[in-house]
């Protein structure tokens, strides 16, 4: 099947820093890749869709100069949440659709990565 | 409209029994309705998928019922074993987009 990988699995950070998040599909070209963030016992909220090579399209409500998207090649998109506080930790986790993968309606998930912001 | 309305919030089955759990969607333009399942601190794993043009889709133990009259489409666990206890979610998207919706999920305990 599809698989995504993401790094870091986790991080810790002090307030004020900016963390990095990479997100990979391993063995298919993810025409689209999608963000999302989940709180404990809650469902995912999509943040992001982002399109290799354009602008990503932000949800309402998420602030795209503090979470910022990179979609640089049809394996690798990358989430960088800027000026890190207390209230963006939280699990982001990314996912990635179309291409060989399938049906373009098919998204394949991340593991996840755990964000804690000190 | 954007809704994906998910039920029940949790369920407690027996080991060898059958989990159901159900959901239901307002948009008619909803076209994939696919079950992810996720363990504690994991990413959600796509378990199975179906369309509007069937109403039955089986894949090992897991069986999907899909209703388009009513809107409603549910997950079957047959013979439910200790390790499917999970969080299920439901979800739709239209085709144009790709974008998910996802239910709220139900947490699974399977009780040994």
């Amino acid at each position: 099947g599809a698989v995504v990988s993401q790094h870091p699995s986790w991080v810790i950070c002090k307030s004020g820093t900016s963390v990095k998040i990479e997100c990979r599909s391993l063995d298919f070209q993810a025409t689209t890749m999608f963000w999302y963030r989940q709180f404990p016992k809650q469902s995912l909220m999509l943040m992001a869709t982002s399109n290799e090579g354009s602008k990503a399209t932000y949800e309402q409500g998420v602030e795209k100069d503090k979470f910022l998207i990179n979609h640089a090649s049809l394996t690798l998109s990358t989430l960088t949440v800027t000026s890190a506080h207390p209230e963006d930790s939280s699990f982001y986790i990314c996912s990635g659709g179309g291409g060989l993968a399938g049906s373009t309606d098919t998204q394949y998930f991340g593991p996840g990565t755990r964000l804690t912001v000190l | 409209q954007q809704q994906v309305k998910q039920s029940p919030q949790s369920l407690i089955v027996q080991k060898g029994g059958i989990s159901i759990i159900n959901c239901a969607y307002e948009n008619t333009a909803f076209d994939y309705f696919p079950w992810y399942q996720q363990f504690p601190g994991k990413g959600p794993a796509l378990l199975i998928a179906i369309r509007p043009d069937v109403s039955e889709k089986k894949e090992g133990r897991f069986t999907i019922s899909f209703n388009k009259s009513a809107k409603q489409f549910s997950l079957h666990i047959m013979d439910s074993q200790p390790g499917d206890s999970a969080t299920y979610f439901c979800a739709a998207s239209m085709e144009y987009g790709n974008k998910l919706v996802f239910g709220a999920g139900t947490i699974l305990r399977v009780k040994s």
